[in-house]
């Protein structure tokens, strides 16, 4: 039992690239979702998805793509990547009773 | 909207000193209440959480948190705090409606460091 895990840990991008982060669980949750975290601003929710094929918008979903083809796999997409996107993402799954778990994060730098 | 504040940004204290930390939400209706702790290069965990009931709630490694309902409040405490304690702490708050749970709302987070 994995838990929550996301590929790449660290990726470096140019401005005006896109990339995919990748998450999966093994946990069997339905409730998924993409936070980012920036220094003095906490977590804040990018996306999330409350099953396969069902995704809706966060607080800051501009700039960002998800699908959930499968229960398991939830990939999140910057479409024309920005120095504003600079960041540490984290995807997370939720049980049944509430609980989140997240994964171990990936640290994106845009220049 | 759901919000949550926390005031004490960095807190530094030495070991076996109590903790307090402060969080204070915004919502009109139930809430269902969390406390994530943030260890130096780890991600996210679960200290504590609240649904309903006893307003005094146990978690992990010696942590409580009282739910004041009156207050908005959700305070972390622990009686004598230990180096390994240094980490980030992070209040969280989900309305407990029906698909309210859907959006949990972070506080920006204490910045804890015990000094030995």
């Amino acid at each position: 039992n994995a838990g929550v895990t996301q590929t790449p840990k660290f990726q470096v991008l140019k401005t005006g690239q896109s990339m995919t982060l990748q998450c999966a669980q093994d946990m069997n949750h339905e409730y998924m979702s993409w936070y980012r975290q920036d220094p003095g601003m906490g977590l804040r929710l990018i996306h999330y998805s409350v099953g396969a094929g069902i995704t809706d918008q966060g607080e800051v979903p501009n700039g960002y793509n998800v699908s959930r083809s499968t229960t398991e796999d939830f990939p999140l997409r910057l479409l024309s990547a920005a120095p504003s996107q600079t960041s540490v993402y984290f995807c997370a799954s939720r049980s049944p009773v509430y609980e989140q778990y997240f994964g171990p994060g990936t640290r994106l730098t845009v220049t | 909207a759901q919000s949550v504040s926390q005031h004490n940004h960095h807190v530094i204290l030495s070991e076996a000193a109590s903790l307090e930390l402060g969080c204070n939400y915004s919502y009109g209706g139930t809430v269902n209440l969390f406390w994530y702790v943030q260890y130096p290069g780890q991600h996210l965990q679960l200290l504590l959480k609240y649904f309903s009931g006893d307003p005094l709630v146990k978690g992990i490694k010696g942590f409580e948190a009282e739910f004041i309902k009156s207050k908005f409040s959700f305070n972390l405490r622990k009686p004598s705090v230990q180096w390994s304690d240094t980490a980030e702490y992070f209040c969280a708050v989900t309305p407990s409606s029906a698909g309210g749970g859907n959006k949990l709302t972070f506080g920006t987070g204490t910045q804890l460091k015990v000094e030995l």
